[in-house]
């Protein structure tokens, strides 16, 4: 059971908007940033989204992030096959003293 | 740009301690902006954080991991590690270390090496 609550799978069709939520708690999101990765099959988790809604360099303005109180959303427009990954948010928890994920979404691209 | 590199057997026996070290390059483990840190993923299943380090020696760890987790820094080598003792299959995973960012507050991983799978088996 992941601290942070994300849905476990999400599709859509080429070009397609889609998000994925991201559901925390005052200890978490509500008083912390957020940070989005991005996991191809695979691979190691890639930074795509942090401090709730900066993106790093290279990662395409097709990505974006928001949070409001103690949830947070990233949105993928204009999707492409090559967006099929798993998606995990992240968050500091100051009740914890650690490092929190959501159980990940896994994205399909029909 | 900074990489990080993990390092260790990828075959443990139960009861055993695994033991993983992870070399930074292209920049200071010393430095004070960063905390360093090791997360595991189980096959098919989701992150999980298992503690972090600053280099003065300061560890954080992940309570339901506690009792079984030492992490040590060595900042001559640029590196640092990871013990978990008595594992278990359950502890079967890919071991990833990661930056962690500490100032101007504590954020999560930003860089994260390529992971290395550990098989706790007899």
């Amino acid at each position: 059971q992941s601290v942070l609550t994300q849905p476990p799978s999400t599709s859509g069709t080429p070009g397609q908007r889609v998000t994925i939520s991201c559901s925390g708690s005052s200890s978490n999101i509500g008083s912390n940033y957020v940070y989005w990765y991005q996991q191809l099959p695979g691979t190691a988790p890639k930074l795509l989204i942090y401090r709730n809604n900066q993106r790093p360099s290279g990662v395409p303005d097709r990505f974006s992030g928001s949070k409001s109180g103690t949830s947070a959303s990233l949105a993928i427009s204009g999707l492409r096959s090559e967006d099929e990954a798993d998606y995990y948010c992240a968050a500091c928890d100051d009740s914890l003293s650690n490092v929190v994920f959501g159980g990940g979404t896994n994205l399909t691209v029909l | 740009q900074l990489q990080l590199q993990e390092s260790g057997p990828g075959l443990v026996k139960p009861s055993e301690t695994l033991s993983l070290t992870c070399t930074v390059s292209a920049g200071s483990i010393s430095s004070s902006s960063y905390y360093w840190g090791w997360i595991r993923q189980p096959p098919g299943k989701g992150l999980e954080w298992i503690g972090s380090i600053y280099y003065s020696g300061s560890t954080y760890y992940n309570p339901a991991l506690k009792s079984r987790v030492t992490i040590s820094v060595d900042t001559s080598k640029n590196q640092f590690s990871l013990r978990l003792s008595s594992v278990t299959v359950a502890d079967t995973a890919v071991y990833y270390c990661a930056r962690q960012v500490a100032m101007p507050t504590s954020e999560p991983f930003d860089i994260w090496g390529q992971g290395t799978m550990v098989t706790v088996s007899s």
